[in-house]
C-alpha cells in the first residue's frame, strides 16, 4: 500500500509569515496533485506536477516535485487569512490511473 | 468551466429512509467518482465510473448503491444507513484517458444520519 505522509499535520501562523508543507512517500508517483479545501466545501485543485524536479508557481504558492518523484512540497510566501484551509496532496501511482492516493492532510490557519 | 455540481447541499435522514445524492458535470469528463470524507481527514474513495461503467468499488457496503445514467450524471442511492455513515460525500470527475487525470470536485453533500 502506497502512503503519502504530510507534515506538519496542523499549522497556525500569523499573516505575512512563510510556510512549507511536505508530502512524502517511499513510493514513486507518476504525477502528484495539490488541493486546498475550505470547511464544508470540496477540494479545489491547485496544481499538478508531473516531472521529477519540476517547480510550479501559482502567485504566492510554489510547488516542487522531488527529483525521484517520491515527495513534494508546497511553499506559501506571505500567508494571508484566505490561505486558511486543509491542504491535500494526492498522487497517481500508476500513471493514467484514476485511483489517487491522498496524503494525510495539513490543516493551515492563518490569523490576522 | 470546471464546475461539478452536487445536490442536495445538506441531507438529514433516518436509518430507515431511502434518499439519493446527485452529481452533474459538463466538462466532457468520462470518469466520475464518489468519495466519503470525515472531518479534517482526506477523502476516501468509494466508487469510480469510467465510460459509464463501474470500474472500482472499494468494498463499500451495499446500503450505498451508485448509478451512472449518462456521461454527465452520477447518483448515489442511500438506504438503511447507519449513524457512522454521516459525513461529507464528494463527487469528482476527470478525463478517463491520458498520462494523468486531474480530478475536479463538487462542493459535497453534508449527510447526517439520525
Amino acid at each position: 500500500t502506497q502512503l503519502l505522509e504530510q507534515s506538519p499535520q496542523f499549522l497556525s501562523i500569523q499573516e505575512g509569515e512563510n510556510l512549507t508543507v511536505y508530502c512524502n512517500s517511499s513510493s514513486v508517483f507518476s504525477s502528484l496533485q495539490w488541493y486546498r479545501q475550505e470547511p464544508g466545501e470540496g477540494p479545489v485543485l491547485l496544481v499538478t506536477v508531473v516531472t521529477g524536479g519540476e517547480v510550479k508557481k501559482l502567485k504566492r504558492l510554489t510547488f516542487q516535485f522531488g527529483d525521484a518523484r517520491k515527495d513534494s512540497s508546497l511553499h506559501i510566501t506571505a500567508a494571508q487569512p484566505g490561505d486558511t484551509g486543509l491542504y491535500l496532496c494526492a498522487g497517481d501511482p500508476t500513471g493514467g490511473g484514476n485511483k489517487l492516493t491522498f496524503g494525510t492532510g495539513t490543516q493551515l490557519k492563518v490569523e490576522l | 468551466d470546471t464546475e461539478v455540481t452536487q445536490t442536495p447541499k445538506h441531507l438529514v435522514m433516518g436509518m430507515t429512509n431511502k434518499k439519493s445524492l446527485k452529481c452533474e458535470q459538463h466538462m466532457g469528463h468520462r470518469a466520475m467518482y464518489w468519495y466519503k470524507q470525515k472531518a479534517k481527514k482526506p477523502p476516501e474513495l468509494m466508487f469510480v465510473y469510467s465510460y459509464e461503467k463501474l470500474s472500482i468499488n472499494e468494498s463499500v457496503p451495499s446500503r450505498f448503491s451508485p448509478e451512472c445514467p449518462n456521461s454527465s450524471l452520477l447518483n448515489l442511492h442511500l438506504h438503511a444507513l447507519q449513524p457512522e455513515d454521516s459525513a461529507l460525500y464528494l463527487c469528482a470527475s476527470s478525463q478517463a484517458s491520458g498520462a494523468f487525470y486531474e480530478q475536479y470536485f463538487g462542493p459535497g453533500t453534508r449527510l447526517t444520519v439520525t
